[in-house]
């Protein structure tokens, strides 16, 4: 079955720590999103991808950074210049430019600063 | 900042009755509507379009409303079940700048009481 994996589900980091965040599509979609969501707020975009080797910022870009090496794969690092980066982060695709049916999400991993 | 919110932040319906979540928009030059369901530690799956050609479009229980006099979205679910409950958002194809991508509102949270 096609779909979008992200893994960990759970992730720790200690204060200083650098982490990455898998995401993994076999729909052959080109474009992929990163997000994060707080607790009674909506989907806030960190950073997106319409086509491999290429990347844009989102709106809460900073203390986050990404790569898409190859167009199945687009992970997430939360560097340690992230200064509150305990959240639940999801991963979507989509095709570009042709939202129908929207984006396609993963089950999201859930961050944790120790 | 996001052009897309929520009237209420909870919703609490009992078992078998209907349910309407409500949602503003601001950006008139959108033309591609979606609501998604989101259960608690998973990601959001897709519910329902509407494109901005239609008032209104149905589904299996639910109905989606678009008003764009007033730039107001609505979601409509038919005898309300438990397995309902959930967080509810939309979100807008907010096509600024030529790049299409989806703007989220924040979401109401739908608890359906046996």
């Amino acid at each position: 079955d096609g779909g979008i994996t992200q893994s960990p589900k759970y992730l720790f980091r200690k204060e200083g720590q650098n982490v990455t965040l898998s995401c993994e599509q076999n729909l052959n979609h080109d474009a992929m999103y990163w997000y994060r969501q707080d607790p009674g707020q909506g989907l806030r975009l960190i950073y997106y991808s319409q086509i491999v080797n290429d990347f844009q910022k989102g709106d809460i870009a900073e203390g986050y950074s990404v790569s898409r090496e190859k167009k199945e794969s687009f992970p997430l690092t939360v560097t340690s210049a992230q200064k509150n980066p305990t959240a639940f982060y999801l991963c979507a695709s989509s095709i570009w430019q042709e939202l129908n049916y929207g984006y396609t999400f993963g089950s999201g991993t859930r961050l944790t600063v120790v | 900042g996001e052009s897309v919110g929520l009237h209420l932040p909870t919703l609490s319906v009992q078992e078998g009755d209907n349910s309407i979540i409500n949602c503003a928009y601001s950006n008139s030059a959108s033309d591609y509507f979606i609501w998604y369901k989101q259960e608690s530690g998973k990601g959001p799956q897709f519910i329902i379009d509407i494109r901005s050609n239609m008032d209104k479009r149905q589904g299996q229980r639910v109905t989606v409303l678009l008003n764009k006099t007033v730039k107001h979205l609505s979601l409509q679910i038919a005898a309300t079940q438990p397995g309902d409950s959930a967080v509810y958002f939309c979100a807008e194809n907010n096509n600024q700048g030529g790049s299409e991508k989806l703007v989220f509102g924040k979401g109401t949270k739908l608890t359906v009481n046996p």
